[in-house]
């Protein structure tokens, strides 16, 4: 079955470091997606991309944050200045086309940051 | 107003019984409607999507949804201990704004 690929599992970083986070989504999807998961809160959604930009982002995601598409595979999405409430599991989907609302997200396995 | 609700729970049932977890939304012009699964360390599994007023089964998974008084849940039949998970309710709030908003999620323990 096909998957979302996320890498590293785990980043450990120093506060004002700068850290990508790196998904391979699945290929023949068209929107993709970075959410996050603060321990013991509930999964809160970042950004979306279509078309390569972002078709709607959330008040979380400031000018600290940014994802690109490089290729025609990775995706990625950057921290420049981590802060300790980055701190946080950071998790990558995709969901095919719209004609296919209906379809669920295939969410990665997640990479957990760690800001120290 | 939080967009999307759940009763946190925990929620414990014995074995082989009935779990019926809750969802409220507060956008009526949302379209999709899922239910994620999620271990504690790990991501979102989807178990099931709805999208008509109505149910919806799968197995031992039914879903139903009511768009007029803006309700979802999940029920689950002859719970088995590896159904322990936190359920997630997430809905997409409009066809054309693709982006999907979860609830706080229901905590499930299911006792042998």
């Amino acid at each position: 079955e096909p998957e979302v690929t996320q890498t590293p599992s785990h980043q450990v970083t120093q506060m004002g470091q700068e850290v990508i986070l790196r998904c391979v989504p699945i290929s023949n999807h068209l929107y993709f997606y970075w959410y996050r998961q603060i321990l013991g809160q509930k999964v809160e959604f970042l950004v979306s991309f279509y078309n390569n930009e972002i078709s709607e982002k959330s008040e979380i995601f400031d000018d600290q944050f940014s994802v690109e598409r490089p290729d025609g595979s990775n995706f990625t999405l950057k921290i420049r200045s981590t802060k300790l409430e980055d701190s946080a599991m950071y998790f990558c989907a995709s969901r095919p086309g719209l004609l296919e609302s209906n379809y669920g997200y295939t969410f990665g396995s997640g990479t957990r940051l760690t800001v120290v | 107003q939080k967009e999307v609700e759940q009763n946190s729970g925990p929620l414990s049932v014995p074995e082989g019984a009935i779990a019926s977890l809750n969802c409220t939304y507060s956008d009526r012009g949302s379209q999709s409607f899922f239910w994620y699964r999620q271990y504690s360390g790990k991501s979102p599994e989807l178990i099931m999507s709805i999208y008509s007023n109505g149910d919806k089964e799968d197995g031992r998974f039914t879903a139903q949804l009511n768009k007029a008084s803006q309700y979802v849940s999940l029920l689950i039949r002859d719970s088995q201990p590896s159904d322990s998970a936190t359920y997630l309710c997430a809905v997409n709030r409009f066809f054309w704004n693709n982006d999907m908003r979860f609830g706080a999620g229901t905590r499930l323990t299911v006792k042998p």
